[in-house]
């Protein structure tokens, strides 16, 4: 079984751009979440899906959004970059909202901004 | 406020030795809590779950303890070996249905041959 998928893996942006990142979760995996890994901050948590819907939402500015597919495959939007946006961002799956237990993680897609 | 801290950002430790790591919080009330472990340029991957009414949980050269008393959950990795060598990550689960969890900053642990 294929483990979650991100893309692009590395890429670097300028201030004021915007990036879409993806993600494609373990297959049957429906609700996925985003986090953001930074030196300082450690991993903090954006916002899951599940169902195509957003149940919940990190502390972060409205510059990051999100949406999921019907195949529950992700994307995260950050618009209007800034230099503090530089990170890796990472998403995870897991079977079903209720499923407490282990996060997948993708292998992450690190975002510089210069 | 709410922290995670974790008891330091590196841990050095020699091979065959017990590698313990902790994991202390403040103004969470978890209802599990989980350990991963991240290498670099990588994922985290997952390795225990504890549930709030469980004292410990094994798994292979792993051991996790969990004291809601003292608010700390502690990790141990028996017989460690270089491989071993990663950043260890402890995460909460308050379980409200808001289904996110809250992560430590990790501990840097390196195992010396």
């Amino acid at each position: 079984k294929a483990g979650v998928t991100q893309t692009p893996r590395y890429l670097i942006k300028t201030r004021g751009q915007q990036v879409t990142l993806s993600c494609s979760p373990i297959s049957g995996h429906r609700s996925v979440s985003w986090y953001q890994q930074t030196p300082g901050q450690g991993l903090q948590f954006l916002f899951e899906y599940f169902s195509e819907t957003q149940r919940n939402k990190g502390n972060f500015p409205g510059r990051f959004s999100g949406r999921q597919f019907s195949n529950s495959r992700s994307e995260m939007n950050v618009s209007t970059l800034e230099l503090g946006d530089s990170a890796l961002y990472l998403c995870a799956s897991k079977p079903w909202v209720q499923n407490t237990g282990e996060l997948f993680f993708g292998e992450g897609s690190r975002l510089t901004v210069l | 406020s709410q922290k995670i801290e974790q008891n330091s950002e590196a841990l050095n430790i020699q091979e065959g030795k017990t590698a313990t790591l902790t994991c202390n919080y403040t103004n969470y009330s978890p209802a599990y809590l989980q350990w991963y472990r991240q290498d670099p340029g990588r994922g985290p991957v997952f390795l225990l779950l504890i549930r709030e009414n469980e004292k410990e949980k094994r798994k292979e050269r792993l051991k996790v303890t969990f004291d809601t008393t003292l608010k700390q959950s502690l990790f141990h990795i028996t017989a460690s070996q270089p491989a071993d060598s990663a950043t260890y990550l402890c995460a909460l689960d308050e379980e409200t249905g808001a289904n996110n969890l809250f992560f430590g900053t990790g501990t840097r642990l390196t195992v010396i041959p």
